[in-house]
């Protein structure tokens, strides 16, 4: 099955600076990577995603890009701001057994210092 | 149109109560899924369902049940509360039976089993 790694665990950036996590996937047959981000005491939204026919998306500050070749995907967020104060989670599907579902990392804590 | 709405929002359980949770959308979504999160794991599939009347485990099923009897709800059942199933849940519902489509979430639950 599907395994999904992501790092850092935490990030603690200044305000204006970028940031950037990283996935890494198992299953080569994957071809659709979403990223969600939770607010505190909110639930999971989806801010971007990518599926395996381009290399790299983006939407105004935030990108993501993909390397398939090293199953490894990266949410990168450009001039940082507080609000973006929040924990983000990848994700990548399964496709094993019957039904296909979607598997999430553990997410990354990103602190935004104003 | 309340997308995805979890009942209840805060329960406390003693050890070897049982309760569910109730996940309803109105969104004609095919998918729903259970998720728990716990700090440093991330979300965590605990049961799925693919459409009216089908279930199937996720990564974490065990001391959990769960049925779907009408398409827009989604039941999760805890026989006998466990200090460990102290969670935060989540559901989640998506359009698609192709996993690679938005998955929307509820406000979370946040169950603590004493």
């Amino acid at each position: 099955g599907e395994n999904v790694e992501q790092h850092p665990s935490t990030l603690s950036v200044q305000e204006g600076d970028s940031a950037v996590i990283k996935c890494t996937y198992s299953d080569s047959a994957s071809n659709y990577f979403p990223w969600y981000k939770q607010e505190l005491g909110k639930r999971p939204q989806l801010i971007i995603d990518i599926r395996s026919n381009v290399g790299e998306k983006k939407d105004q500050r935030i990108a993501v890009t993909l390397n398939k070749t090293a199953k490894h995907f990266s949410l990168h967020i450009t001039e940082t701001q507080p609000e973006d104060s929040a924990v983000y989670f990848c994700a990548a599907p399964n496709y094993g057994g019957a039904t296909n579902k979607l598997i999430f990392g553990t997410g990354t804590l990103l602190a935004v210092q104003p | 149109n309340a997308g995805v709405t979890q009942t209840p929002k805060f329960r406390v359980l003693k050890t070897g109560q049982s309760m569910t949770l109730l996940c309803a959308q109105d969104m004609n979504h095919e998918y729903m899924y259970w998720y728990r999160q716990d700090p440093g794991m991330g979300l965590r599939l605990i049961h799925y369902s693919v459409g009216e009347g089908t279930t199937a485990k996720g990564e974490v099923p065990d001391g959990y049940n769960v049925s779907r009897l009408k398409k827009q709800n989604f039941l999760l059942g805890l026989e006998s509360a466990a200090p460990s199933q102290t969670s935060v849940y989540f559901c989640a519902s998506s359009y698609s039976s192709n996993v690679d489509t938005e998955a929307f979430f509820g406000q979370g639950t946040r169950l603590t089993v004493v």
